[in-house]
């Protein structure tokens, strides 16, 4: 298996911008998290899915971050309109339930800088 | 809520020593998992070793081993004859043995590794 795929690996926007990631869980997996990960607050989750629903959204900053899941290979964190507070390396995450702890898998990450 | 915290900001160990990175955790949970994670510069983040709460029997990967005192909320990770490969970000993680919401990881702020010549 490929593993957890992100894309893209860099993105760099000016404010105002939309900014859109992509992720592609591990075939088979049933949840999927987003993370942020930065200086100050370390990694945050932001929102997971199970089966493709969101079961808790509350770790999004604001209403300017939204997330989808419109199968069970694909998933986006969309930021519109971006922020230089945004800036942060974003990783996605998935995991089966039931196999072993139900362990995490990560992403490589997409780091984000916005002007 | 639960909370992570991993009290040394930055570790140094010599090749082929042994050093321990601490992480102590607050839950009122009686059954959750354990992990340590580690995050090289390429910023994967890879998963180092895991503990189940309801486990006495402490977990080892090879060179990895964890100290767990359930009791006290602690949970330690050991690097024996530490190698260059295994400077990096070091991160302790909780998880609630429930599913649904219980799924999310709670992260600790890392400890950052270097190992010297």
């Amino acid at each position: 298996d490929a593993g957890v795929i992100q894309s893209p690996r860099h993105e760099v926007t000016e404010m105002g911008q939309e900014v859109t990631l992509r992720c592609k869980p591990i075939s088979g997996h049933d949840y999927l998290f987003w993370y942020r990960q930065t200086m100050m607050r370390g990694l945050e989750l932001l929102i997971y899915f199970n089966n493709n629903v969101p079961i808790d959204d509350s770790g999004m900053p604001e209403d300017r971050f939204s997330a989808k899941m419109p199968n069970a290979s694909f998933s986006t964190l969309k930021i519109q309109p971006s922020e230089p507070r945004d800036s942060a390396v974003y990783f996605c995450a998935s995991s089966l339930a039931g196999v072993f702890v139900n362990e995490q898998f990560f992403g490589p990450g997409t780091r984000l800088t916005v002007l | 809520a639960q909370t992570v915290t991993q009290s040394q900001p930055e570790m140094s160990v010599q090749e082929a020593e042994t050093v321990t990175l601490s992480c102590t955790y607050d839950t009122s949970e009686s059954d959750y998992y354990l992990f340590w994670y580690k995050q090289p510069p390429s910023r994967q983040m890879i998963l180092v070793i895991r503990q189940e709460a309801y486990k006495q029997q402490n977990a080892t990967e090879n060179r990895f081993s964890v100290n767990f005192q359930k009791a006290a909320k602690s949970f330690s990770l050991k690097i024996s004859d530490s190698q260059l490969g295994d400077a990096a970000m070091y991160f302790c993680a909780y998880r609630s043995a429930g599913t649904g919401t219980a799924s999310k990881l709670t992260f600790g702020t890392g400890t950052r590794l270097q190992v010297t010549l």
